[in-house]
């Protein structure tokens, strides 16, 4: 089976800072995809981004870029000039190729204090 | 993308009552999945919905407690049954696309 663990439970950073995220996952698949997902206090799960496991290039999406290690299998999530809006729970999550469900991770709590 | 709403969107219930959740996409899906999110906690997978099939249940989580219906390619429902206080959690439906998942805005569950 298929673990995810994010061993920061919360952090807290000043805003326009840069943070970094960390998930590591446990999987004997060759075929996968890992994916961050934001929780802001309004409870709505909002993807952030997506990675493929047979892609070495590391996905960005404008202030957020991952850093993607298969062979170490750990997948950070970094977000740049963060803003107050970045205030949320953050959970990484894993899917098996053709499987479509989702593993997560126990979520890290960020706080973007102004 | 996806569009999903959920109804209700919260709701406070007596022990031993039941609940139906009703999930609707904008678009057709082959698969629906339903989560559940205990307080303070991460989300695990109740169980995968097709069209036309029985539900898919993970380990743990059971039909008779929590009976699925998949009626058509964009609705989906989930009943919570004979509640307890350890049922109050937030329940989110999901669907895939193109290898991403959305979800729906969620129910919050309170039971008393």
């Amino acid at each position: 089976a298929q673990t995810v663990t994010q061993s920061q439970p919360e952090m807290s950073v000043q805003e326009a800072e840069t943070v970094t995220l960390s998930c590591t996952y446990d999987t004997s698949e060759n075929n996968y995809y890992l994916f961050w997902y934001k929780q802001p206090p309004s409870r709505q799960m909002i993807l952030v981004i997506r990675q493929e496991a047979y892609k070495q290039q590391n996905a960005t999406e404008n202030r957020f870029s991952v850093n993607f290690q298969k062979a170490a299998k750990s997948f950070s999530l970094k977000i740049s000039d963060s803003q107050l809006g970045d205030t949320a729970m953050y959970f990484c999550a894993f899917m098996k190729g053709g499987a479509q469900k989702l593993v997560f991770g126990q979520g890290t709590r960020l706080t973007i204090n102004p | 993308s996806a569009v999903i709403s959920q109804k209700p969107s919260r709701d406070i219930c007596q022990r031993g009552t039941s609940l139906t959740i009703q999930c609707q996409v904008d678009s057709q899906v082959t698969m629906m999945f339903w989560y559940r999110q205990q307080p303070g906690q991460s989300l695990t997978l109740i169980a995968t919905a097709n069209q036309g099939s029985e539900a898919t249940y993970e380990s743990g989580f059971v039909i008779d407690k929590f009976p699925i219906s998949r009626p058509n390619l964009t609705f989906s429902t989930l009943t919570v049954s004979n509640m307890s206080p350890e049922d109050s959690s937030i329940y989110l439906c999901s669907v895939s696309k193109d290898y991403d998942q959305y979800f729906g805005p969620g129910t919050r569950l309170t039971v008393l």
